[in-house]
C-alpha cells in the first residue's frame, strides 16, 4: 500500500523566496505531523493535526511558517521569506490515531542559498 | 526543560553482542506512550517498538525490547545480538496525553555503530 508521500524531494531556492512543501498522508490516518531535522540533529516538532481539531502550532519557529491540512488529508507547509537557517530536511508523518506509531515520508531536503 | 533525554550521542557495540540505548523522559501526564525509531544513513524513519504508560509488561519486538522503569522515568532500548545493519541513529520519542496536547516529541538521538 502507499506510504506517506512528500514532494518535492529536494528544493533549492534563494533567500527571501516563499516555499511550499506537500505531504500526502496514508489514507485514513487522522494524525499528521511536521518535523524539521537539521544535519546530524534530532527531530524538531513543528505542527500537529488531529482530525478536525485545531492544530497544535506550538513548534512553529516563527510567523514565517504556516501549515494547513485540507479535507483531513493533504497538508502543505509554507515558509515565507526563507532564511538560510531554514535549510533542513522537513519530515512529514501520519498515524492512524494520535497514540499509534507514526509512518514517515522520505522528507523534503530544503536548501536556501 | 527537556522532555526526552538521550545522553549517549554515540555508542559502539561488537557484532552479536547486546547493547542498551538510554532514554529518560519527563511528564506529569499519567497517560503517555513511548516510542523508539531507527534512522539509517539513507534517512528513512523506521518504527521499532512502543510502550504505553499503563502497560504492565515491557514491550518486545524480535531483537528489540524496551526496559520500562516507570518510577525512574526511563525507557531504554535493548538490542540483542547486534547486526551490522543495526548501525543507525536511534530516536526515543514520547507522546503525552491531555497535558501535552497529544503531540509526540523526539529526543536528540543516539548514533549506534556496530563493529564486525
Amino acid at each position: 500500500g502507499a506510504g506517506v508521500s512528500q514532494s518535492p524531494s529536494n528544493k533549492v531556492t534563494e533567500k527571501g523566496k516563499d516555499v511550499e512543501l506537500r505531504c500526502d498522508p496514508i489514507s485514513g490516518h487522522t494524525a499528521l505531523y511536521w518535523y524539521r531535522q537539521s544535519l546530524g540533529q534530532g527531530l524538531e516538532f513543528l505542527i500537529y493535526f488531529q482530525g478536525n481539531s485545531a492544530p497544535d502550532k506550538s513548534g512553529l519557529p516563527s510567523d514565517r511558517f504556516s501549515a494547513e491540512r485540507t479535507g483531513g488529508s493533504v497538508s502543505t507547509l509554507t515558509i515565507q521569506r526563507t532564511q538560510q537557517e531554514d535549510s533542513a530536511v522537513y519530515l512529514c508523518a501520519s498515524s492512524l490515531e494520535y497514540n499509534q506509531p507514526q509512518h514517515f515520508g522520505d522528507g523534503t531536503r530544503l536548501s536556501i542559498l | 526543560a527537556q522532555k526526552i533525554t538521550q545522553t549517549q550521542p554515540g555508542m559502539f557495540v561488537q557484532e552479536k553482542e547486546a547493547v542498551t540505548l538510554d532514554c529518560t523522559y519527563d511528564t506529569s501526564d499519567p497517560s503517555y506512550g513511548l516510542f523508539w525509531y531507527k534512522q539509517p544513513s539513507s534517512g528513512e524513519m523506521i518504527f521499532l517498538i512502543y510502550q504505553g504508560s499503563y502497560d504492565q509488561q515491557n514491550a518486545t519486538e524480535g531483537r528489540y525490547s524496551l526496559n520500562f522503569q516507570k518510577a525512574r522515568k526511563s525507557a531504554n532500548l535493548v538490542i540483542s545480538a547486534s547486526q551490522l545493519g543495526d548501525s543507525a541513529m536511534y530516536f526515543c520519542a514520547m507522546r503525552e496525553g491531555n497535558t501535552g496536547g497529544f503531540k509526540t516529541i523526539f529526543g536528540a538521538g543516539t548514533r549506534l555503530f556496530v563493529k564486525a
